[in-house]
């Protein structure tokens, strides 16, 4: 089936140490995203890739990068993860457009920062 | 900009009860809607769409219909079950590849 993975599903690390979230796509879809979830809340959008065109929103503190080196992978890089960056990460993919294209989410990887 | 508004949580049914979960939306131009669900530990998943006015969504007995008068979507279930327990997401995609959610709203069946 095709569909939207993310490893690891869990992740700890430590206080300023860097990490890596991956995300790949079965889908061949060109567009893919980046959320955080706290609990209890809607996901926020972190970036965005339109192809190899990357779209980070205003918000998003620099601590937080992406690479996406060819259509099926995304990674998320935390350069150093504070306390308050604990969350739910999910990954999604879509096809483009203004169209009713939905988006197809991972499962989420849940980081936790000691 | 845009924006989504839905009904606070939780709301707490018992098996069989009807399900209304109010939502409405602010924005430019004709969006489409969506109604994403999530399960404990789990990431997001579709659960209906509308792209135009007056289209109705529907999928495992969820409906929603799109209301441009009332710029509406509101989920509705005839007879929930404690599987249907998650946190439902109305969101709207205008111009552009964003989504915009609503705040969730929990949903608790008790049997």
């Amino acid at each position: 089936d095709a569909m939207v993975i993310q490893n690891p599903r869990y992740q700890v690390t430590q206080f300023g140490k860097p990490v890596t979230l991956s995300c790949s796509q079965t889908l061949n879809h060109n567009v893919m995203y980046w959320y955080q979830q706290k609990s209890s809340q809607a996901p926020k959008l972190l970036f965005h890739y339109y192809d190899k065109d990357f779209n980070n929103e205003a918000d998003t503190p620099d601590n937080f990068q992406s690479r996406r080196p060819n259509t099926s992978f995304c990674f998320l890089d935390i350069r150093s993860p504070g306390l308050g960056d604990a969350a739910m990460y999910l990954c999604a993919t879509s096809r483009a457009g203004t169209g009713g294209h939905e988006q197809f989410f991972g499962p989420g990887t849940r980081l936790t920062v000691l | 900009g845009d924006s989504v508004t839905q009904m606070e949580g939780p709301v707490t049914l018992s098996e069989e009860a009807f399900l209304t979960i109010n939502c409405t939306y602010t924005a430019t131009g004709y969006p489409s809607l969506f109604w994403y669900v999530q399960y404990p530990g789990e990431g997001l998943q579709l659960l209906l769409k509308a792209t135009k006015a007056d289209d109705k969504g529907s999928n495992k007995g969820f409906e929603a219909t799109y209301r441009k008068e009332t710029t509406s979507f509101h989920l509705e279930k005839g007879s929930v079950q404690v599987s249907d327990s998650a946190v439902y997401f109305c969101a709207l995609k205008g111009y552009g590849n964003k989504l915009v959610f609503g705040a969730g709203t929990i949903l608790r069946v008790k049997s």
